[in-house]
């Protein structure tokens, strides 16, 4: 079974450039997440959807940060405006039970 | 807001030694995750937790759920050199939901 699949791995872009990060959840899965990864913050959740309906969007930082599940194997995170502290690394992760989310391999995103 | 702190943040050890780390929280969660990442990957489940007290094996890796509810511990056993990486404890927000805090990171390292 193939994991979580998240395009692109790396992504570089100038400030104000629109960025969307990709996720491909594990087949089955009935729930996803978005976190971001950063040395100052640690591992923070972003947004997280069940049965492609976003649950609980606290965790997103400002409205420059979007994200849409339109059905059940494919979710987006949309940046726009980019700016350079939205440098960082992106999960998404995917479950069927809460305690068992499996995380994909990640979005290093560097915004100049 | 809810902060999960680990120590230590960082630890060198021989291999073959036992190593020990834990997770603090002014804060009571229902459920306690131990995670691994890896350079250049995603955080992936090692133990999950479930009631105060609770021990719990994997392998070489031996977790605990403190009785206060408010920490956790994880001992690995006879370090091997593919332990490197950072160890994380997340916590459940609330019980059957899906958000979890995440730890702070205890960052290993093997010296063989």
């Amino acid at each position: 079974d193939a994991g979580v699949i998240q395009s692109p791995r790396h992504e570089v872009t100038e400030m104000g450039q629109e960025v969307t990060l990709r996720c491909k959840p594990i087949s089955g899965h009935n729930s996803l997440f978005w976190y971001r990864q950063t040395m100052m913050r640690g591992l923070e959740l972003l947004i997280y959807f069940n049965n492609n309906v976003p649950i609980d969007d606290s965790g997103m930082p400002e409205d420059r940060f979007s994200a849409k599940m339109p059905n059940a194997s494919f979710s987006t995170l949309k940046i726009q405006p980019s700016e350079p502290r939205d440098s960082a690394v992106y999960f998404c992760a995917s479950s069927y039970y809460p305690d068992t989310q499996y995380f994909g391999p990640g979005t290093r995103l560097t915004v100049l | 807001g809810q902060q999960l702190n680990q120590s230590p943040q960082s630890m060198f050890i021989q291999e073959g030694e036992d190593v020990s780390m834990n997770c603090t929280s002014s804060s009571i969660f229902n459920t306690w995750l131990w995670y691994k990442q890896e350079p250049g990957e995603g955080p992936v489940l090692l133990i999950a937790l479930y009631k105060a007290g609770e021990l719990t094996s994997n392998g070489r890796l031996t977790a605990q759920f403190g009785i206060t509810r408010k920490d956790s511990f994880l001992n690995i056993s006879a370090s091997i050199p593919s332990d490197v990486g950072i160890y994380f404890c997340a916590g459940q927000v609330t019980s059957g939901t899906y958000k979890y805090i995440f730890g702070t990171g205890t960052r290993l390292k093997v010296l063989a």
